[in-house]
């Protein structure tokens, strides 16, 4: 059975810029999250698609934005890259409520 | 909404010797308590994880603990080895805010030999 898989590994990218990462959960999968992850900081909640519907969002700006296919696979948007938005994106998947969650190996982001 | 406070931040032990992370949480709706292990360059993998009608969980060398009414739960690592080193998450879900599963801030575990 595959696991959760996160297109690229690696971006660089250039302030202004914007930026697209996916994401394809585990089959069966309907709730995807996806998290942000910086040395100091810890695991930040983006945000929880399920089945096509955002169903929380945390506490980041405009900026960032995702959505969800009706095949349950999803992506996040970044708009006008800022230096401080170089971090590894991580998303996770859960086959539904109470029950573990299923990390990709994340996309590590750069921004110049 | 949830806050997950986890302590120590960082936590040295020698081999052999037992580590313990422990967690707070304050919505006392959460009703699901998982523990993560991320080593260097990888994925968050869940080692254990822990319901809230359930008072102790135990996997081996792993176990976790939960006290409800005091709003906290533990990890318990006994007999610690090398390959344990790495950085340990706590998280608490809440079903009713949306299915988010909040995390703690992470627990930076170094086994010595």
């Amino acid at each position: 059975k595959a696991g959760v898989t996160q297109t690229p590994r690696y971006l660089i990218k250039t302030r202004g810029q914007q930026v697209t990462l996916s994401c394809s959960p585990i089959s069966g999968h309907r709730s995807v999250s996806w998290y942000q992850q910086t040395p100091g900081q810890g695991l930040q909640f983006l945000f929880e698609y399920f089945s096509e519907t955002q169903r929380n969002k945390g506490n980041f700006p405009g900026r960032f934005s995702g959505r969800q296919f009706s095949n349950s696979r999803s992506e996040m948007n970044v708009s006008t890259l800022e230096l401080g938005d170089s971090a590894l994106y991580l998303c996770a998947s859960r086959r539904g409520e109470n029950t573990e969650a299923f990390f990709g190996q994340g996309t590590r982001l750069t921004v110049v | 909404g949830e806050n997950v406070e986890q302590h120590p931040s960082t936590l040295s032990v020698q081999e052999g010797d037992s580590a313990v992370i422990k967690c707070t949480y304050s919505d006392s709706a959460s009703n699901y308590f998982p523990w993560y292990k991320q080593e260097l360059g990888k994925r968050p993998q869940l080692i254990i994880d822990i319901r809230s009608n359930v008072g102790e969980k135990k996997d081996q060398r792993i176990a976790v603990t939960l006290n409800k009414t005091a709003k906290h739960f533990s990890l318990h690592i006994t007999e610690t080895q090398p390959e344990d080193s790495a950085v340990y998450f706590c998280a608490a879900y809440q079903s009713w805010a949306g299915n988010k599963l909040t995390f703690g801030g992470g627990t930076r575990v170094l086994v010595k030999p």
